[in-house]
């Protein structure tokens, strides 16, 4: 079946530091990647996605590009703030739009 | 503005009872699901349902129950079959057969055995 498998956290930073955090997948077909952010007691929220080949997704200055050759999807940021600090999730969703699998999720805690 | 709320954001269960956790969509999303989490932990699908009156078990649907009567509900219920039921529980839903279309979540339920 499908599956996600995600860096290991947790990820301590300091302010303005680089951030990479990987993911790489294995599904049949021709999947859809996301990535989620998670707030300390809240929902997820769709951070940004790709859907094809080459796609890259980005949204509020992180970044994803979806790598067929290697099946990954790293999340990017060129300079991360201490506003930043949650919990990221990779995830895919298969090619007939059904059911998304998820990765384990990865914390990240930014400091000033 | 379309969302998904949850209700309540905390609930207490006591041994030996059932409760309802209520997930509402105004997004006409036709897909819905309900996740665990537990602490540290990702997520772990329960049950999902793709149209009304339809559902199908997720990875730990043992101790759960839902129903799809009408398309914006999707209430699950914790009942006293399952064993350890304190966690924080996620609704999400989405369209069906839209390539690139992500879920939307609620902002969950924080369940606890007292």
């Amino acid at each position: 079946g499908d599956s996600v498998t995600q860096m290991e956290g947790p990820v301590t930073l300091s302010e303005e530091a680089f951030l990479t955090i990987n993911c790489t997948y294995t599904a049949t077909g021709y999947p859809s990647l996301f990535w989620y952010v998670q707030y300390p007691g809240e929902g997820l929220q769709l951070l940004l996605k790709a859907t094809k080949a080459d796609d890259k997704g980005s949204n509020k200055g992180f970044e994803a590009t979806y790598r067929k050759e290697t099946t990954s999807f790293h999340l990017e940021k060129g300079s991360v703030q201490v506003s930043d600090s949650a919990v990221y999730f990779c995830a895919l969703r298969d090619t007939n739009a059904g059911k998304s699998t998820f990765g384990d999720g990865t914390t990240l805690t930014v400091k000033p | 503005d379309g969302g998904i709320t949850q209700s309540p954001k905390y609930l207490f269960r006591k041994e030996g009872q059932n409760v309802t956790l209520s997930c509402e969509q105004n997004l006409n999303h036709d897909a819905m699901y309900w996740y665990r989490q537990d602490p540290g932990q990702g997520l772990r699908l329960i049950y999902y349902s793709q149209i009304v009156n339809d559902f199908q078990k997720g990875d730990i649907a043992e101790g759960y129950s839902v129903s799809r009567e009408k398309k914006e509900s999707f209430p699950l219920t914790v009942t006293s079959a399952q064993k350890n039921p304190t966690a924080f529980y996620l609704c999400a839903s989405s369209l069906r057969d839209i390539r690139g279309y992500g879920y939307t979540f609620g902002s969950g339920t924080r369940l606890t055995v007292v």
